[in-house]
Parts: structure tokens; C-alpha cells; sequence
């Protein structure tokens, strides 16, 4: 089945650095990708959706200047916190469109803000 | 919108049987279902995509019922590798956009 690849699957940076992330689909080619953010104990929130060769969509309270999506190609699209503070800790989900339907999740990735 | 599940929390023994409920105020057109272990990206179980839709995979099913904008999860005979926190998911649109709003959840403890 489809495969979605996530990386790292965690990183521990310092407050005013950038973290970016990756999510490769590995056999097939996603158009879409979709970004989550997970608190502790909380649901999943979508944060924006990545169109290849396009500017991503970003949800409302999310800021694009903060979280930058880049989807240059069919099969990787990464997400970029610049200037990460401790609030932005967090478990970070990508998915993508498989092609039959369903979506694969990346393994996601553990950002941990010191 | 998201979607409300209940219950909160259930704890079971190992073999007991439990229910997760899924409920929306708009229309549904479709309900994916997710399982998530600590610490591990949620895993998909199943999608239900018609009203009066039953799936199942093993000894956990679903329902759809697209009249009451509700789905339900059935575990039965649980096992203890049904601990974990279930997510239902919907999609905003009526189309096969994938873009899900999930519920808050529901944490499954299923102890020996």
C-alpha cells in the first residue's frame, strides 16, 4: 500500500532556531499533503494543506510566516518552523492522498523546543 | 467542524466489549476511523462511505448511519492490543477531499 515517509521522527532544537521536516510519499505521487499539529493528550488539528507547485493553505490561527510549506515535487513536501519557541513543541503528522483514498500518515515528528 | 465522540475514556478487561460513538451536527458523507498507540502517528482502521455502511476487520467494526450524522466503533472481545486512543474523522466537503477534522478522541485501557 501507499507509504508515507516522515523525518526525523523527533529533533530537539533551541528557542530561535528553524526545524524543518519531511514527508516523502515512497511509491506513489501525492499532490495534496495535509500538516498536523498534536498537543499531549489532545486531537489532531490540521494546520494547512500542500499543494505541489503551489502555495499551501493554511488554517485559520495558523501563521504562514511561522510554518512554511514547501511542496516542490510529487513526493516531498516539508514544513519549516522558523524561530521555534517551547510553545511550539509539539507532534508534528503529516498525510497525504493516497491513490485509493485513505490516507497514509508519516511516522510524525516529536519537535521539542529548549 | 469536528466531530464529537463519546465516551471520554472506557476501561475494559481483556474480552469485554465497548462502543465509540461519533456524532456531527452537519452532514456526513464519510467517516474514517483511527487508532493512535502512545508516542506513534495514528493508524488507519477503516472508512465507511454509505449510509447503513458495516465494516469490520477482525473483532473491531463500524457503523454508518448517514441519517443521524453519527458513526459508531465496535470493539469486540477486546484484546490488549486494543489500547490505544481512537480518532473519527470527517471530511469538510462533499467530495473526496481528504481533509479531515478529527474528534477529540476516545482512550481505550484494556488491562489482563
Amino acid at each position: 500500500g501507499a507509504v508515507v515517509s516522515q523525518h526525523p521522527s523527533w529533533v530537539i532544537c533551541k528557542s530561535g532556531t528553524s526545524v524543518k521536516i519531511e514527508c516523502r510519499s515512497l511509491d506513489f505521487q501525492a499532490t495534496t499533503m495535509f500538516w498536523y499539529r498534536q498537543f499531549p493528550k489532545q486531537s489532531l488539528m490540521l494546520m494547512a494543506t500542500s499543494n505541489e507547485g503551489s502555495k499551501a493553505t493554511y488554517e485559520q490561527g495558523v501563521e504562514k510566516d511561522k510554518f512554511l510549506i514547501n511542496h516542490a515535487s510529487l513526493t516531498l513536501s516539508t514544513l519549516t518552523v522558523t524561530s521555534a519557541h517551547p510553545e511550539d513543541s509539539s507532534f508534528y503528522i503529516c498525510s497525504s492522498l493516497g491513490p485509493s483514498g485513505p490516507m497514509p500518515f508519516g511516522q510524525g515528528t516529536r519537535l521539542t523546543v529548549v | 467542524q469536528q466531530p464529537v465522540q463519546s465516551p471520554q475514556a472506557v476501561i475494559l478487561r481483556e474480552g469485554e466489549d465497548a462502543v465509540i460513538n461519533c456524532s456531527s451536527s452537519k452532514a456526513l458523507y464519510s467517516v474514517h476511523w483511527y487508532r493512535q498507540k502512545h508516542g506513534e502517528a495514528p493508524v488507519f482502521l477503516m472508512i465507511l462511505l454509505k449510509g447503513g455502511e458495516q465494516k469490520g476487520h477482525e473483532k473491531i467494526s463500524a457503523s454508518f448511519n448517514e441519517k443521524k450524522q453519527q458513526s459508531s466503533l465496535y470493539l469486540t472481545a477486546s484484546q490488549l492490543s486494543y489500547s490505544g486512543t481512537y480518532f473519527c474523522g470527517t471530511p469538510n466537503l462533499r467530495s473526496n477531499d481528504y481533509k479531515l477534522s478529527f474528534g477529540a478522541g476516545t482512550t481505550v485501557t484494556v488491562r489482563a
